[in-house]
């Protein structure tokens, strides 16, 4: 079945830390790929986007995901984290041939000072 | 550039009304789709216009549920006969002709069926 999935429910990280959430997606083609954050009372806003070319892709915010054809992954990351990255995180997709956006459950992250 | 906007951002009704939400997108955005999110889940597609037409709608759009985009901007979404189990979070996004798959989000109505 076509699907995104998120395999990390729940991850601490200490403030200055490195963070990195994973993203695997079970597609026939590769879809476009997306990171979204979404703040407590707020919209989901589009952190950064993989249509092709580089896998290494930058986004906004310091964050960086690098793309795996291989291992269908999606991965975001960012060298150190500070409070202010505290949210949840949802990856989607969208097909090649389509516009709506499918996304994963989400992962929700938590900063320690 | 205002962003996309959504009204009411709370609404709690009884079981039973009719609720309607509203969504105003970026203003040269052509497409406008509608999501709804419930606790601890990704959001899931429900509609999606380009311009006035309504050019899908997911299965889980059942038939109490109506989306309309009259002319092109403002989009409206109602519920009739509201149950419990429609108790969630509906986004609205938009997108523009330039990068159509670039969605950018409102900060969602938050329905509340008592």
């Amino acid at each position: 079945a076509q699907s995104v999935t998120q395999p990390d429910i729940h991850i601490t990280v200490s403030e200055g830390a490195s963070l990195e959430l994973r993203c695997n997606y079970s597609y026939g083609a590769t879809p476009y790929l997306f990171w979204y954050v979404q703040s407590p009372g707020q919209g989901l806003q589009l952190l950064l986007k993989y249509f092709s070319g580089d896998t290494l892709v930058q986004g906004i915010k310091g964050f960086e995901a690098e793309f795996k054809r291989s291992q269908s992954s999606f991965n975001l990351r960012k060298p150190s984290v500070h409070w202010s990255d505290a949210a949840e995180y949802f990856c989607a997709v969208v097909l090649t041939n389509d516009y709506k956006l499918s996304f994963g459950a989400g992962t929700t992250v938590t900063v320690r000072a | 550039d205002t962003g996309v906007s959504q009204n009411p951002r709370h609404k709690i009704t009884k079981r039973g009304q009719n609720v309607t939400f509203r969504c105003d997108p970026i203003s040269e955005h052509n497409r406008l789709y509608w999501y709804r999110q419930t606790l601890g889940q990704g959001p899931e597609f429900l509609t999606y216009f380009q311009n006035e037409a309504q050019l899908e709608k997911s299965r889980l759009l059942s038939d109490r549920f109506s989306a309309e985009r009259p002319k092109g901007s403002f989009s409206t979404l109602e519920i009739q006969r509201t149950e419990q189990g429609d108790s969630a979070m509906y986004l609205c996004a938009s997108s523009g002709p330039r990068t159509p798959r670039d969605q950018y989000f409102g900060p969602g109505t938050r329905l509340l069926v008592l």
